[in-house]
């Protein structure tokens, strides 16, 4: 079966910082691959997506970037946070463009102090 | 373009009240719909979902039924729990040449005891 693991959970970091959030998909290949922001009490806001290696669509021009180095991992990265930068972030997959929805993440909590 | 409207929260209700949260779409043909559901602090789960027209989809007591005559996907269960607090979101598969699933903007439930 497949599963999707994110990681951490949590996380505070200072302003200015780097950022790193990493997803990875098992069970499956080339899925189609989203990161989700959902600031608290909002809805979700779609940062980026990818549909194979080394293919990225940015949805939102902002502090992040993402990559996809391997065909079922999915990478969140920032040079610099900023206290905006606070928020849920939220991986998922995908069987590309099928009936099938998605399968999200359990999230990160990320906190810039 | 394809679109979901769902009906504005937050919605309060005591505990073993009737449960309605409304969701319409915009849609080229009769794609597949979705709930998704996100508990605290969680990602989000896939609730139910219904493929084709007159579908119902059932799961932990609640249920929608697919209408294409009113475009219409809205979510029910007929005694709530305090356990259902949570936020609801209705959501269409990716359509067209998107690779994207559009979700509504959710609905928060809270359920007093």
């Amino acid at each position: 079966s497949q599963t999707i693991h994110q990681w951490p959970a949590t996380l505070v970091q200072p302003v200015g910082s780097p950022l790193s959030l990493e997803c990875t998909v098992e069970g499956t290949s080339n899925p189609n691959l989203y990161w989700y922001r959902q600031a608290a009490g909002r809805g979700l806001q779609l940062l980026f997506y990818s549909v194979g290696i080394g293919q990225i669509s940015s949805e939102v021009p902002q502090n992040l970037s993402a990559s996809r180095p391997q065909d079922r991992q999915f990478i969140l990265s920032s040079k610099k946070l900023l206290l905006s930068d606070s928020s849920f972030y939220l991986c998922a997959w995908s069987e590309g463009r099928t009936n099938y929805g998605y399968t999200f993440g359990s999230g990160t909590r990320l906190t810039v102090v | 373009g394809d679109s979901v409207t769902q009906m504005e929260g937050p919605v309060t209700l005591s505990e073993e009240a009737f449960l309605t949260i409304n969701c319409t779409y915009t849609a080229t043909g009769y794609p597949s719909l979705f709930w998704y559901v996100q508990y605290p602090g969680e990602g989000l789960q896939l609730l139910l979902k219904a493929t084709k027209a007159d579908d119902k989809g059932s799961n932990k007591g609640f249920e929608a039924t697919y209408r294409k005559e009113t475009t219409s996907f809205h979510l029910e269960k007929g005694s709530v729990q305090v356990s259902d607090s949570a936020v609801y979101f209705c959501a269409l598969p990716p359509q067209g040449g998107s690779e994207k699933l559009v979700f509504g903007k959710g609905t928060k439930l809270t359920v007093n005891p």
